[in-house]
Parts: C-alpha cells; structure tokens; sequence
C-alpha cells in the first residue's frame, strides 16, 4: 500500500523558514517523480515543485529562488526547504506522486504576523 | 503558462441522475510521445484530492466504472453516469503536458 506522511508544518512569522518532509512507503521511491503542492484556504490545488525522475527539478515562478525541492533516496523522503516565507504561502502542502495518482494528507504551513 | 478552464464551476445534481464537467486548455495536451496528458481529481471536504482519470479516459485502480473521461486537444468531459451522494465534492481538471502543470478553477457539485 502506497503510503505518503507529510511534516514539517507548523506556524512561522514572514521572512522565516520550514523544512517539510515527506516519508514514503509502498512503491520503489528512487524511481518515481515526487512533487509537493499547495493548496490556500478556500482556493484549488497548485503545483509547486516537481522532482523529476530523470533527477531534474521544477519550480513554480511564485516560490523559484525561495524553496528548494531534494530527497534522500536511502530514507525514502522527500523534501521542501521554504525560506523567506511570506503570507501567500500560507497553505496546505501535500507530498505527490507521480502524476498525481497518490497524495499524502497534507501538513499546514501558516505565515503570519 | 497553459490555462485550463473548467464549466460549469457548481453543478447542483439529483442522485441517480447522469452529471458532466467540461475542461478547455489554452493549448493542446498531445505531447511528442502522442499521449495526452489529461488528468482528473475529486476532492471531498476536509480530504486530499484522489485522482480519478488519467490520460484522458483512463481510470485509476479503484475508481467506480460510473465515472468516464473522454476528449481530445483541447476539449475534454469527465461523465458520471449516475450521481451517487459521495460524489459530492470539488471537480478538478490538470494538465501534465509542460511546467508548470495546472488545474482548473474546479467544478463544485452538490446533492440538490
């Protein structure tokens, strides 16, 4: 059974940093593109960071330059590094594979003063 | 940046009656490989959104036979043939054909 368990949340004032985790169980993790994307309150779904299988990585223009996409291919986990986080990032940020056919449940990301 | 554009955005629905979606990109999802990369999701309140088609009209493993996507290009439709009250929820298509992938504004549908 595919199983993807975000951390890393949690409450943060504007300019500071998280990292997220996400552990992953039930598939062959190495070889599989990983993502993590958000989703604001009362908004849809958007496609934040993208880990290739080929190893490329993806970013969308509203976090390039601030969060950093990697993973431990030893430990099966993937990672977001967040830094300079300001209020719009206050989302939901769950773990993806693939395409989309497995996601995570998600953990809270709240900027704020 | 493709732009997915769903209709309607609430779609009030009779239980066992039949209920359609309907999603337009910007620009065609045909990639060099010739597979189109169409997706779908469902997103109930307070759960993370499940994927429920790929590739245009492929169902995901566990996914009820009541629900069928088709298109092609540009235009695609996600069908359910008879409504049941869990299929309430939020509507989502995406595209996967380029970065960034995006999704639609999403179609709410409720019972009536």
């Amino acid at each position: 059974e595919v199983q993807l368990l975000e951390s890393g949340g949690g409450f943060v004032q504007p300019g500071g940093s998280l990292r997220l985790s996400c552990a992953a169980s039930g598939f062959t993790f190495s070889t599989s593109g990983m993502s993590w994307v958000r989703q604001a309150p009362g908004k849809g779904p958007e496609w934040v960071s993208l880990f290739h299988d080929d190893n490329t990585r993806q970013y969308a223009d509203s976090v390039k330059g601030r969060f950093a996409i990697s993973r431990d291919d030893s430990r099966n986990t993937l990672y977001l590094q967040m830094n300079s986080l300001r209020v719009d990032d206050t989302a939901v940020y769950y773990c993806v594979k693939d395409r989309g056919d497995f996601w995570g449940q998600g953990t809270l990301v709240t900027v704020s003063s | 940046d493709v732009v997915m554009t769903q209709s309607p955005l609430s779609l009030p629905v009779t239980v066992g009656q039949p209920a359609s979606i309907s999603c337009r990109s910007s620009q065609s999802l045909v990639y060099t490989d010739g597979d189109t990369y169409l997706n779908w999701f469902h997103q109930r309140p307070g759960q993370s959104p499940r994927r429920l088609i790929y590739k245009v009209s492929n169902r995901d493993s566990g996914v009820p036979d009541r629900f069928s996507g088709s298109g092609s290009g540009t235009d695609f439709t996600l069908k359910i043939s008879r409504v049941e009250a869990e299929d309430v929820g939020v509507y989502y298509c995406m595209h996967s054909i380029n970065w960034p992938w995006t999704f639609g504004q999403g179609t709410k549908v409720e019972i009536k």
